[in-house]
């Protein structure tokens, strides 16, 4: 079983639309998480951690659920900017401590 | 304030080449990490180091990888003798620790003929 997993997509939706992603990690002892962002050809970039709490940023929203082990994102009011790659980050509790990088879920909105 | 800057952007060059991938972290930083990323295979940890030290190498393809942190702000990935196989997106990231929020550089574009 992947550290990570994550639907890979694509995920089309129409401009205004609401959408959700989910993110699976195997590791019950991690302690950090993350939704990265990446556009075509250009670098993964932080778009929010994730805190236990749940957190939100404008129309994103990221959720946590350490009992099923999986955390979300939710894109409410789809933009044609938001259309790129959303990567799933956890770290790793194992030999060593560092970050996993999920394959990413593909969002195009439509206009 | 500067990002992770890597250079060259773009590398072509014929197979049995040696090249050398430069990345320098943001100031401060004290975790560098080297990625690789492709169509087929994502965004792949090829090694990790804190504090100058390497950590996790266990990415790494074979023995024609090796990576250096000469300093606590400076680092290169050297694959000799390059393959064409080992054409893809290098990517550099640094943090505050392993398990921090990383900062990537714009990557390299590496294409071997």
């Amino acid at each position: 079983r992947k550290e990570v997993e994550q639907d890979p997509g694509p995920f089309n939706v129409p401009e205004g639309a609401t959408v959700a992603f989910n993110c699976t990690y195997s590791n019950s002892a991690s302690q950090s998480f993350f939704w990265y962002r990446q556009d075509c050809r250009k670098e993964p970039k932080l778009l929010m951690s994730v805190y236990s709490s749940g957190n939100e940023d404008g129309r994103f929203t990221a959720q946590l659920n350490r009992a099923s082990q999986y955390i979300s994102l939710l894109i409410r009011d789809s933009k044609l900017s938001d259309s790129a790659t959303y990567l799933c980050v956890v770290n790793s509790r194992g030999a060593t401590n560092k970050l996993i990088f999920g394959t990413g879920t593909l969002l195009a909105v439509q206009p | 304030d500067a990002g992770v800057i890597q250079s060259p952007r773009h590398e072509v060059t014929e197979m049995g080449q040696e090249v050398t991938l430069r990345c320098k972290l943001i100031s401060g930083h004290n975790s560098l990490f080297w990625y690789r990323q492709t169509m087929m295979r994502g965004l792949e940890l090829l090694i990790y180091f804190n504090n100058n030290v390497p950590i996790d190498d266990s990415g790494m393809p074979e023995d024609r990888f090796s990576a250096k942190m000469p300093n606590a702000s400076f680092s290169t990935l050297k694959i000799q003798p390059s393959e064409p196989r080992d054409s893809a997106v290098y990517f550099c990231a640094s943090s505050f620790g392993s398990d921090q929020p990383q900062h990537f550089g714009d990557g390299t574009r590496l294409s071997i003929l």
